[in-house]
Order: C-alpha cells, then structure tokens, then sequence
C-alpha cells in the first residue's frame, strides 16, 4: 500500500487559508487520494477525494500535482472551528476499506 | 450529527466482565467498520463488513468478537479484556468501494 508523509503540526490564522501538504510517491495509478479530519474527542470527518484532477466541494479545495506524487488540502478561509488533526491516505478504488490512516498533520488556527 | 451512531459513549469494564459496543448507521449504507484508536497512536482497522459478511479481520484478538445482524447494525462485543485494550473504538459506513468512510463519534473504553 503507499505510503503517505505529512508534516506533524501546522498553525494558520483565522481567516487566512490553510495549506496542508502531503507527499505520496509511491502512489500508483488507480489510487485515490483521501482527506479526512479528527477534531477533539470525534470521529474523523471526510472532507474530500480525488484521482487525478483538481477537486473542489463546500469544505476544501484539493490540488495533486500532475505527477500524482503529492497533494494539497486548501482551506481557503480558516476559522477555530477547522483546528483538528488532518489525515492524508492513499488507497485503491477496489478497497476503500483498507484506509490506513497515518499520524496526520494537527493543525492549530489561532485567532 | 453523522448519520452514524455510537452507544455507549463512555464504558469502563472491569478485566472479567462482558460488554458490547453498539453502532447504528442510517445512511443505507452497505459495508460497516470497527477501528481502533489507541493515545498518541493511528487509527487501526479492525474488521470490515460488506453486506452483514465479515471481508476483513486485521489479526484482532478473539476477546473482541464482531457481529453485523444487518447492514445497518453492528456489535463488537467484549470479554476478559486487558487494559491496554483502553481505547476509542469507531464505527464507520460507507455505501460500497470506492466511497468514503462515514464515522461515528465512537465509544471511550476504558478497561480497569
């Protein structure tokens, strides 16, 4: 399965975007890349997917490089609400459960 | 709320008692998840369900034993649990493969 490398903590300040970085080289053509968030004492929340192109939903803005190699999540408007350990995985379409979750990226917005 | 529901919240168990974890999922979905969140470690998969048959089982201890009735109901029922089983436990849905998972808010175990 490939693997995903994410930084252990990020700050943002409320309002700005956050930009939250993954690299996941060994990533193979029929995996997707997932998003999900923990915030305190919750189960994780999806956020967004994305194969190849760009995707954008309510929440986030996903961009993948064209080389696939790595990800960036886009909060374009940060608020304290958003303050919540951020997953990046990688997993095949066929086998959705097999998500293997990581250590994630704990993202702190301050006011 | 997630369309996923998790009861009990909190639990604590004593190592030789007996419990069980319940999850209810209204979403139609038809594949169930149970994982486990230990302190400090990532989110571990324990079983997988499709359609109320058992597809996965990570190599979990036979004191945790699963049950899916239904695709909208599933148990992960306890005995002679050890107390580094202390753990937030999560359920999870999603309506087939390639979906995203839907979660629960989970169960905080706590094993004296």
């Amino acid at each position: 399965d490939a693997k995903t490398t994410q930084p252990t903590s990020m700050d943002c300040a409320e309002g700005r975007a956050a930009n939250l970085p993954c690299n996941h080289s060994t990533i193979s053509g029929n995996e997707y890349v997932y998003w999900y968030r923990q915030i305190h004492s919750q189960g994780p929340q999806y956020i967004i997917h994305g194969l190849k192109n760009n995707e954008t939903n309510e929440m986030a803005s996903l961009i993948i490089t064209e080389d696939r190699k790595s990800s960036t999540l886009i909060l374009p408007h940060a608020t304290l609400r958003d303050t919540a350990v951020y997953y990046c995985i990688v997993s095949d379409g066929y086998n959705t459960d097999k998500l293997i979750f990581g250590t994630g990226t704990r993202l702190q917005v301050f006011p | 709320e997630t369309g996923v529901t998790q009861t009990p919240r909190h639990l604590v168990m004593g190592m030789t008692n007996k419990k069980s974890l319940k999850c209810e999922q209204h979403l139609g979905h038809n594949a169930m998840y149970w994982y486990k969140q230990s302190a400090k470690k990532p989110l571990e998969l324990m079983f997988v369900y499709n359609f109320k048959e058992q597809t996965e089982n990570n190599s979990v201890p036979s004191r945790f034993s699963p049950e899916c009735p239904n695709s909208s109901h599933l148990f992960l029922h306890l005995h002679t649990l050890q107390p580094e089983d202390s753990a937030l436990y999560l359920c999870a849905s999603s309506p087939e493969t390639y979906s995203p998972l839907h979660f629960g808010n989970g169960t905080r175990l706590t094993v004296t």
